[in-house]
């Protein structure tokens, strides 16, 4: 059975550094890529960018490129999303999710994570 | 980054047939599929819809997608109270290269 857990909650406050996890289970991790996708209170979905695991290769959204950085061990079929300095409109709830393919018609997310949700408050 | 546009409310009463529009550009829906999530409330988001009209292994037939030009759109029949969600359209932005996601429309069964 193909899953994504993501690491728990997280409550931290402004400026503090975060990361937070992904790890898949249940099929060949370095063959798929890995994104992760944003959704603040009450808002729509947003996509922050992806990693490969076979290279390490990562894209952005212009959006949230230099806010964040994407990453990968895939010795440990885990990719992560980390924050040098948090800020209070960074609180969400994080998905991760797995794309079929890379780009294209291929590209939709057949599996989801369960959600991490991020609040940064004083 | 540009993003999909949808209503950001659709209802109907159980029974009835509710479609949900999504209209993009020639760059997101005009050169690629849409796919279509839906989202229980305090749930992840789940496939739906993928490559404009195909439904996962699971997908009751009562959902059904479609899309022309720069539009999309998602019909439910026979609407149940267990369809009250959140439904994405999304799609692949092959001139930005980025993935694209609707506004958002929250579906109420009357």
């Amino acid at each position: 059975e193909v899953r994504l857990v993501q690491s728990g909650a997280e409550v931290k406050k402004p400026g503090e550094s975060l990361t937070i996890s992904c790890q898949g289970y249940g099929y060949g991790f370095n063959g798929f890529w890995i994104a992760w996708v944003r959704q603040m209170p009450g808002k729509g979905l947003e996509w922050m960018g992806r990693v490969d695991p076979s290279d390490s290769y990562v894209d952005y959204s212009p959006s949230f490129e230099g806010h964040v950085t994407i990453s990968v061990d895939e010795s440990i079929n885990t990719a992560f999303l980390q924050w040098s300095s948090l800020k209070a409109s960074d609180t969400a709830m994080y998905y991760c999710a797995r794309p079929l393919g890379n780009s294209g018609y291929e590209y939709y997310f057949d599996y989801w994570g369960q959600g991490t949700l991020v609040t940064v408050s004083s | 980054q540009s993003v999909l546009t949808q209503p950001p409310s659709a209802s109907g009463t159980p029974g009835q047939r509710v479609t949900i529009s999504c209209s993009g550009s020639s760059s997101d829906l005009g050169s690629n599929t849409v796919n279509w999530y839906q989202q229980l409330p305090g749930t992840a988001p789940k496939l739906l819809i993928y490559a404009d009209i195909q439904r996962p292994s699971g997908v009751p037939h009562r959902f059904s997608g479609s899309r022309s030009g720069t539009s999309a759109s998602l019909a439910i029949s026979g609407l149940q109270s267990a369809d009250e969600a959140e439904y994405h359209c999304a799609a692949w932005d092959g001139s930005q290269n980025v993935y694209v996601f609707g506004t958002g429309t929250k579906v109420t069964v009357l």
